[in-house]
């Protein structure tokens, strides 16, 4: 198993440019779920979603957007990026049942200029 | 509302010496607790969930509901210890909602 993998590894962007982050997971979890890590402020939830076809947001949702049309997969829409927006980006998958441990990607860490 | 505070951003002891990472918490229900640690170029993964009362790694962890605290420990620290470490919290029993500490930063020098 690839377990979760994300897409791309490193980006750059100016400001006002979109673009989409993606995850992917093989282990058939239904929660997924977008956090940004920040120095000094841990991780932040973005987004999440407990299964196809639901999402909702987390703490700091604004400027993103998300979708589940399948399973496996949970993309993270950058509508238009924003300096504010530079961060490390980490996808998470967890199983509904014990010990719900989330399982997580290697990172996206994106840079907008 | 839900929190997690790590006072310690940066931790730096001797190898061998006894390890303790402050973690408290904030939440009116019964919590579930967990640490998460990041290995240099590594993902984050889970190290302990307070509800399994394991050692892992020779870490253990107790939740004091009357202090609100979750702080991990370690008799004896190895130079592998050296890791960012998270502290996270999710409100209701068995859900999947994580809200995360600040993260500490443990360096053990040899």
């Amino acid at each position: 198993n690839a377990g979760v993998t994300q897409t791309p590894k490193f980006q750059v962007l100016k400001t006002g440019q979109s673009m989409t982050l993606q995850c992917a997971q093989d282990m058939n979890h239904e929660y997924m779920s977008w956090y940004r890590q920040d120095p000094g402020m841990g991780l932040r939830l973005i987004h999440y979603s407990v299964g196809a076809g639901i999402t909702d947001q987390g703490e700091v949702p604004n400027g993103y957007n998300v979708s589940r049309s399948t399973t496996e997969d949970f993309p993270l829409r950058l509508l238009s990026a924003a300096p504010s927006q530079t961060s490390v980006y980490f996808c998470a998958s967890s199983p509904t049942n014990p010990p719900y441990e989330q399982y997580f990607g290697p990172g996206t860490r994106l840079t907008v200029t | 509302a839900q929190r997690v505070t790590q006072p310690e951003k940066l931790l730096s002891v001797f190898k061998g010496a006894p390890v303790e990472l402050k973690c408290n918490y904030s939440y009116s229900g019964s919590p579930e607790l967990f640490w998460y640690v990041q290995y240099s170029r590594q993902r984050l993964q889970l190290l302990l969930r307070h509800i399994s009362r394991e050692s892992i790694k020779g870490f253990t962890a107790d939740l004091n509901k009357g202090e609100t605290s979750f702080h991990l420990k370690k008799p004896f620290a190895q130079e592998e210890d050296s890791a960012m470490y998270y502290c996270a919290l999710s409100g209701i029993q068995g859900a999947q909602k994580l809200v995360f500490g600040q993260g500490t930063r443990l360096t053990i020098n040899p």
